[in-house]
């Protein structure tokens, strides 16, 4: 069975920092073209990042540029989310994504961790 | 940027019912577009990709459907389980891509 399982998410200060994780089992992290996608509570989805097949391009949503890093442990099969300066706007929940390039779709989810950005 | 559209934002239907969500792109985008369904307090889910393909496990009550920049998301016969919200995503400008403001399906 495949699973993505995120982790990491809780309450930071304005302009803290959070590292997320996503433990991926049932496949291969370096066999998928991998996202992060978050969704702001009562909003809709958003885009926020996107990482490769082979781990070298990286792409990212304009308002996380120079503030959120992803990455990925394939040793440890895993996908990170490295956020910084973190605002009030980032609170959403953040789910890891695999997707299937732009004919597929974004087909396997994980249940999503949430991040609450608050003084 | 693409921008999508979705009509309604809020929908009451009647289990049986066929209803019919619409997804406007502001700029042509092909094929690439996908449909989710979420239900509170979980992840979403692929129903169709590619506008028109049902993922694998989707019942076949739901199909889609593509004209020009306008797509479709019909479910021929509304069951108790489809009350949700519906995403559409365009992933013309992949790995860019972005989603419809949703659609709510609520029981009437």
């Amino acid at each position: 069975e495949v699973q993505l399982v995120e982790s990491g998410g809780t309450l930071v200060q304005p302009g803290g920092s959070l590292r997320l994780s996503c433990a991926v089992s049932g496949i291969t992290l370096s066999s998928y073209e991998m996202n992060w996608v978050r969704q702001a509570p009562g909003k809709g989805l958003e885009w926020v990042s996107h990482l490769s097949i082979s781990g070298d391009s990286v792409y990212q949503e304009d308002s996380v540029k120079g503030r959120f890093t992803i990455s990925r442990d394939d040793a440890k099969n895993s996908l990170y989310l490295q956020m910084n300066s973190l605002r009030a706007e980032d609170t959403a929940v953040y789910y890891c994504v695999a997707d299937a390039g732009p004919v597929g779709g974004f087909d396997i989810w994980g249940q999503g961790t949430m991040v609450t950005v608050s003084s | 940027d693409i921008q999508l559209t979705q009509s309604p934002s809020f929908l009451s239907a009647s289990v049986g019912d066929r209803v019919t969500i619409t997804c406007r792109a502001s700029q042509g985008i092909s094929h690439y577009l996908a449909w989710y369904q979420q239900k509170p307090g979980k992840a979403p889910k692929l129903l169709i990709y590619s506008a028109s393909t049902l993922h694998h496990g989707v019942p076949s009550r739901f199909s889609g459907s593509a004209s020009g920049t306008e797509f479709t998301l019909t479910i021929s016969s509304l069951q108790p389980e489809d009350f949700a919200t519906y995403y559409c995503q365009q992933l013309n400008s992949y790995p860019r891509v972005s989603f419809g403001q949703g659609t709510k399906l609520e029981i009437k």
